[in-house]
């Protein structure tokens, strides 16, 4: 599987953007670029997903390089409840039900009130 | 709004012991993942099944996990015996079964944390 190579940590003050760097030098030209994010005690949320072109949805955005060797997840205005740690993850989709999952340690975001 | 059943939230059993957990995945969903997740650390993939056939389960210990999704509807993760090691959250999740080409959401439910004592 592809890894991707996330910080450790970030913080962001409440109410400013915020982009989380995910590095993914090893992609496939099939693998999708997914982003969850955990809350505090609750399982991983999907939070968007792309192959090439920046995506938009309203939870964030997603920028991909032109080489797609890297993306940034862009929260445009960040609360209290985005505090979480966010996790980049490679998808082949392989479909019938053969997509892996495979999460890494992901970034944990901090917001400062 | 569909959700990922999990049962029980919280679990408390001694070494050596039986227990189990149990998931009822989104209504439609072919595929469905059980992971492990340890304190600090990201969800492990124990197991995944497309309907009621196992797809991966390289990750399980065979030795004392078991998985079963006998109808291909919910689905029961046993541990016997539990271990001290075993404390954790078992998470399950549900998809759509790709198609296209196309990866589809995973959506979680709220886990159960274990705790073997």
């Amino acid at each position: 599987d592809a890894k991707t190579t996330q910080p450790n940590s970030m913080e962001s003050n409440e109410e400013e953007p915020v982009h989380l760097p995910c590095n993914h030098s090893t992609i496939s030209g099939t693998d999708y670029i997914h982003w969850y994010r955990q809350l505090p005690s609750q399982g991983p949320e999907y939070v968007i997903h792309g192959l090439t072109s920046n995506v938009n949805n309203r939870m964030a955005s997603l920028a991909i390089a032109e080489d797609r060797k890297s993306s940034t997840l862009i929260l445009h205005r960040a609360t209290l409840r985005d505090a979480a740690v966010y996790y980049c993850i490679l998808r082949d989709p392989q479909g019938f039900g053969n997509e892996k999952l495979t999460f890494g340690t992901g970034t944990r975001l901090t917001i400062i009130p | 709004e569909a959700e990922v059943a999990q049962s029980p939230r919280y679990k408390i059993t001694e070494k050596s012991q039986a227990v189990a957990f149990w998931c009822d995945p989104i209504s439609g969903h072919a595929t469905l993942y059980w992971y492990r997740q340890i304190l600090g650390q990201g969800p492990e993939l124990l197991v995944q099944f497309q309907d009621e056939s196992v797809v991966d389960d390289s990750q399980l210990p065979k030795d004392r996990f078991s998985a079963e999704r006998l109808k291909g509807v919910d689905s029961t993760l046993k541990i016997q015996p539990a271990e001290l090691g075993d404390s954790a959250m078992y998470l399950c999740a549900s998809s759509l079964s790709g198609t296209g080409g196309y990866p589809t959401e995973a959506f979680f439910g709220q886990g159960t944390r274990l705790t073997v004592v």
